[in-house]
């Protein structure tokens, strides 16, 4: 089982540059959801997608945009990458309803110089 | 604003320990506390969960426990093993008609050892 699948799995970028980070899952979950983890500072939430079709703001969205693609695709895109977005970025997806666990990626690790 | 708190940030415990982790919420409007273990270069991966209806949740050797009315609530790992060294986050939800937005904490490091 692959669950869920990030790419790439390290980038470097320069300021001003533009990327999609891709996540993709094969258990047929509704929910996806895109965070970055930053040292000290936990995991915040992006952008999530309650259903194919359906995408709505994190905590941190700014910067960032989203495209659902289909059921098991959910992309991250940073338009014009600023040294303030370095992060390690988790895409996770889960069942939708109720309080179902969310199953993680194992990340895109993404320096901007 | 940082809905939940945790700490302590980092803890060495001998193994055979009982660390204790703890975390404090402020939204009275959360109904889900999940704790999540993530191994180095490895994406975060659910451990237990506990519902506020409950005052404690066991799931082999690790344990919750939850103190409603002080906003609070703790993992504690029975007998730790080298094997536990890892980084560990609590969160926090509420109910909604779409997807779980889970609020984290900051993160725990800890590290067993022999």
């Amino acid at each position: 089982n692959a669950g869920v699948t990030q790419t790439p799995k390290f980038q470097v970028l320069k300021t001003g540059q533009s990327m999609t980070l891709q996540c993709a899952q094969d258990m047929n979950h509704n929910s996806m959801y895109w965070y970055r983890q930053d040292p000290g500072m936990g995991l915040r939430l992006i952008y999530y997608s309650a259903s194919e079709g359906t995408t709505d703001k994190g905590e941190v969205p700014n910067g960032y945009n989203v495209s659902r693609l289909n059921k098991r695709e959910f992309s991250l895109r940073l338009e014009s990458a600023a040294p303030s977005q370095t992060s390690v970025y988790f895409c996770a997806s889960s069942v939708t309803g109720g309080n179902q666990p969310q199953h993680f990626g194992d990340g895109t690790r993404l320096s901007i110089l | 604003q940082q809905q939940v708190k945790q700490s302590p940030q980092s803890l060495i415990v001998q193994k055979g320990g009982i660390p204790i982790i703890n975390c404090a919420y402020e939204n009275t409007a959360f109904d889900y506390f999940p704790w999540y273990q993530q191994f180095p270069g490895k994406g975060p991966a659910l451990l237990i969960a506990i519902r506020p209806d409950v005052s404690e949740k066991k799931e082999g050797r690790f344990t919750i426990s939850f103190n409603k009315s002080a906003k609070q609530f703790s993992l504690h790992i029975m007998d730790s093993q080298p094997g536990d060294s890892a980084t560990y986050f609590c969160a926090a939800s509420k109910l909604t008609g779409g997807g779980n937005k889970l609020t984290f904490g900051t993160g725990t490091q800890l590290k067993v050892e022999l």
